[in-house]
């Protein structure tokens, strides 16, 4: 059974720095990307960007760029978002998802991380 | 970008109810669009992708239509479990992009 399970929910400061997690298992997490969604509090959703595990090739939404790092450690099957000065306007739910081939559907989601940004 | 635009926004229907929801591309496609359902405080699951395929195990209830630049999800037969948001996306541009969502509720 594939299944991404993401850390838990996160309360952090202005200017904190912060690293969320992603681990797949039931299938070869090398082989399938893996993108991060943002959905801001009673909104829609709004992909941030993908990585490639097996080779770490990582591809950003432009709006994002520069404001987080997506990175993965394919030997123990696990994506990340970072960032390195946190704001509240990142207080969101972020998702993890998977994707069998570049350019295609997100088949299967993480169950979310909320992290609240708040002084 | 690709903006995505769902309409309606809200939609009151009955259990019971046959249900179109429509996405419109702000450019062609193809039909490289996925309809993604979320409840409340859960994630995003997948319905259909490649504008009418069938995820494996999602009822049959739902279908998806369209190409190039107009798509609709229908429900034919609303089920109390159907109540929630729909979210449809495009992956033709690698700068993927999702609607904003309609939001079906119970009449």
């Amino acid at each position: 059974e594939v299944q991404l399970v993401q850390s838990g929910a996160e309360v952090k400061k202005p200017g904190e720095s912060l690293k969320i997690s992603c681990q797949g298992s039931g299938y070869s997490f090398s082989n399938h990307w893996i993108g991060w969604v943002r959905q801001m509090p009673g909104k829609g959703l709004e992909w941030m960007g993908i990585i490639y595990p097996g080779d770490s090739d990582t591809r950003y939404n432009p709006s994002f760029e520069g404001q987080v790092t997506i990175s993965a450690d394919k030997s123990i099957g696990t994506a990340y978002l970072q960032w390195s000065g946190l704001r509240a306007s990142d207080t969101a739910m972020y998702y993890c998802a998977r994707q069998l081939d570049f350019d295609r559907h997100f088949d299967y989601w993480g169950q979310g991380t909320l992290v609240t940004v708040s002084s | 970008d690709i903006q995505m635009t769902q309409s309606p926004s809200t939609l009151s229907a009955s259990v019971g109810d046959r249900v179109t929801l429509t996405c419109r591309a702000s450019q062609s496609i193809g039909i490289w669009l996925a309809w993604y359902q979320q409840k409340p405080g859960k994630a995003p699951k997948l319905l259909i992708y490649k504008a009418s395929t069938l995820q494996s195990e999602v009822p049959s209830r739902f279908s998806g239509s369209g190409s190039g630049t107009e798509f609709t999800l229908t429900i034919s037969s609303l089920q109390p479990d159907d109540f929630a948001t729909y979210f449809c996306q495009q992956y033709k541009s690698s700068l993927y992009t999702f609607g904003q969502g309609t939001k079906l509720e119970i009449k």
